[in-house]
C-alpha cells in the first residue's frame, strides 16, 4: 500500500542555517503531496502542497518540489528561525485513497538562537 | 477564523471506562476524521466520516467506534478504555470528497488510561 518515509529527528540547527527534511513516498499513480507543521501544543496545519509532478509548493520561506523520478518531496528552507521549531509531517493523498491522508512519522526541528 | 475544537486538551481515565472524545467544526465541512498520534508512528487514521450518519474504518479502528449525528460534530468512543489507548487524539475536517483538500486539525486531546 501507499506509504511515506521521513528522515528521523530531531534535527537541531542554529538560526539562519539551511534546512532540508527528506521525504520519500511509495504510491501508485500520481498522489498529491503535503507538508504539515505542528507547533508545540497545537494541532497540525498545512504548510504547503503539490498536486502533480514538478510542482513546487511554497509558503513562509519553505519550499518542496514534487519529484516523480525519485518519488521525493523534500522540505527546504534557506534560513531557519527559532520560531520554525516544530514537528514537520510529510503526507500523501493517493489516487484511490478517498481523500484520506497517509502521514510520515514526523521530524522534530529544533532551532537554537 | 475557521476552527476545529476538541472537548478536552487533557483527559485521564481508568481501564475499562467508556470514554467520549468530542470534535466540532464550524466550517460546514463534509468530511471529518479521527487520528491518533504516537511518537515514531506519525498519525494513524482511526475512523472518518464523509456525511452525517456515515462512517468508514481507517487503518486502526479496533477498540474504537464513532458517531456523527450532526454535520458539525464527530465523536470518538472508546467502549472500554485500555492502557494501549493512551495517546494523543487529533480530529480533522475537510471540505469535499474530491482530492487535494486541506484538512484542518483541532489542538488534540492527550488521553491517559491508567
Amino acid at each position: 500500500g501507499d506509504s511515506v518515509t521521513q528522515m528521523e529527528g530531531p534535527v537541531t540547527l542554529s538560526e539562519e542555517a539551511f534546512l532540508t527534511i527528506n521525504c520519500t513516498y511509495t504510491a501508485t499513480g500520481y498522489p498529491s503531496l503535503f507538508w504539515y507543521v505542528q507547533y508545540p501544543g497545537e494541532g497540525l496545519q498545512l504548510l504547503l502542497k503539490a498536486t502533480k509532478a514538478d510542482d513546487k509548493g511554497s509558503n513562509k520561506g519553505f519550499e518542496a518540489t514534487y519529484r516523480k523520478e525519485t518519488t521525493s518531496f523534500h522540505l527546504e528552507k534557506g534560513s531557519v528561525q527559532v520560531s520554525d521549531s516544530a514537528v514537520y509531517f510529510c503526507a500523501l493523498e493517493g489516487v484511490d485513497s478517498s481523500y484520506k491522508l497517509i502521514f510520515g512519522s514526523g521530524t522534530r526541528l529544533l532551532v537554537r538562537p | 477564523d475557521v476552527k476545529v475544537t476538541q472537548s478536552s486538551r487533557y483527559l485521564v481515565k481508568r481501564t475499562g471506562e467508556k470514554v467520549f472524545l468530542e470534535c466540532v467544526q464550524d466550517m460546514d465541512h463534509e468530511n471529518m476524521f479521527w487520528y491518533r498520534q504516537d511518537p515514531g508512528l506519525g498519525l494513524r487514521l482511526i475512523y472518518f466520516s464523509y456525511d452525517v450518519k456515515m462512517k468508514e474504518k481507517g487503518d486502526i479502528p479496533e477498540g474504537y467506534s464513532v458517531s456523527r449525528e450532526k454535520k458539525e460534530r464527530f465523536s470518538l468512543i472508546l467502549e472500554s478504555a485500555s492502557t494501549n489507548q493512551t495517546s494523543m487524539y487529533l480530529c480533522a475536517s475537510s471540505q469535499w470528497r474530491g482530492s487535494n483538500n486541506e484538512q484542518f486539525f483541532g489542538p488534540g486531546t492527550r488521553l491517559t488510561v491508567l
